[in-house]
């Protein structure tokens, strides 16, 4: 099993532009979702999905969206970046009541 | 809202025991976590305790929790160099997802 994976580890983007964060994961995990790490503040929610088609909101989702087509992937994307979302992004996913949530190694994204 | 909060910094000497405490306000939380992040890394799940425990021994971790004062602790026995990184405490009621304290850089001088 190669776990959670994503994709790019690294990225620099310009404000504006528009980019999706990718998140895999081969454990066929119902759960999955997205945080962003900033200095000092922990991780904080962005989206987070219990199944299938089926996502919902976190505590800091403006400027982002989700979509849940398949278990598998469960991608992040910036329609109109700026520079309050230079962060580390971490993917993260776990069976509904499992107590491990399993997480991928990060994005770095800086937007300038 | 739920919160969770620790403190940022714990410095300790290699071989002495480490302590890092954390507060959280949801009195309905059921499972309560300890991560740790090397530099560059993701969270790494150490070791976690149910709500209805006081304390949970795993090898040198031991997590004690006083659910009446919304208290949980990490020891570390015998604190190695290896140890350090950021620890963070987090919790979970039901299905919701995880909500993270900001971290405790714990550092060991040799």
């Amino acid at each position: 099993n190669a776990g959670v994976t994503q994709t790019p580890k690294f990225q620099v983007l310009k404000t504006g532009q528009s980019m999706t964060l990718q998140c895999a994961q081969d454990m066929n995990h119902e759960y999955m979702s997205w945080y962003r790490q900033d200095p000092g503040m922990g991780l904080r929610l962005i989206h987070y999905s219990v199944g299938a088609g089926i996502t919902d909101q976190g505590e800091v989702p403006n400027g982002y969206n989700v979509s849940r087509s398949t278990t598998e992937d469960f991608p992040l994307r910036l329609l109109s970046a700026a520079p309050s979302q230079t962060s580390v992004y971490f993917c993260a996913s776990s069976y509904p009541q499992n107590n491990e949530q399993f997480f991928g190694p990060g994005t770095r994204l800086t937007v300038l | 809202g739920e919160d969770v909060e620790q403190s940022l910094f714990l410095s300790v000497r290699e071989g002495d025991s480490s302590v890092i405490n954390c507060t959280y306000t949801d009195s309905s939380s059921t499972y309560l976590y300890w991560y740790k992040q090397e530099p560059g890394a993701g969270l790494q799940l150490l070791t976690y305790i149910f709500s209805n425990m006081d304390m949970k021994q795993d090898q040198r971790l031991t997590v004690l929790l006083n659910k009446k004062d919304k208290h949980l602790s990490l020891r570390i026995a015998d604190t190695q160099t290896g140890d350090s990184a950021i620890y963070f405490c987090a919790e979970r009621a039901g299905r919701r997802a995880l909500t993270f304290g900001s971290g405790t850089r714990l550092q060991v001088q040799p």
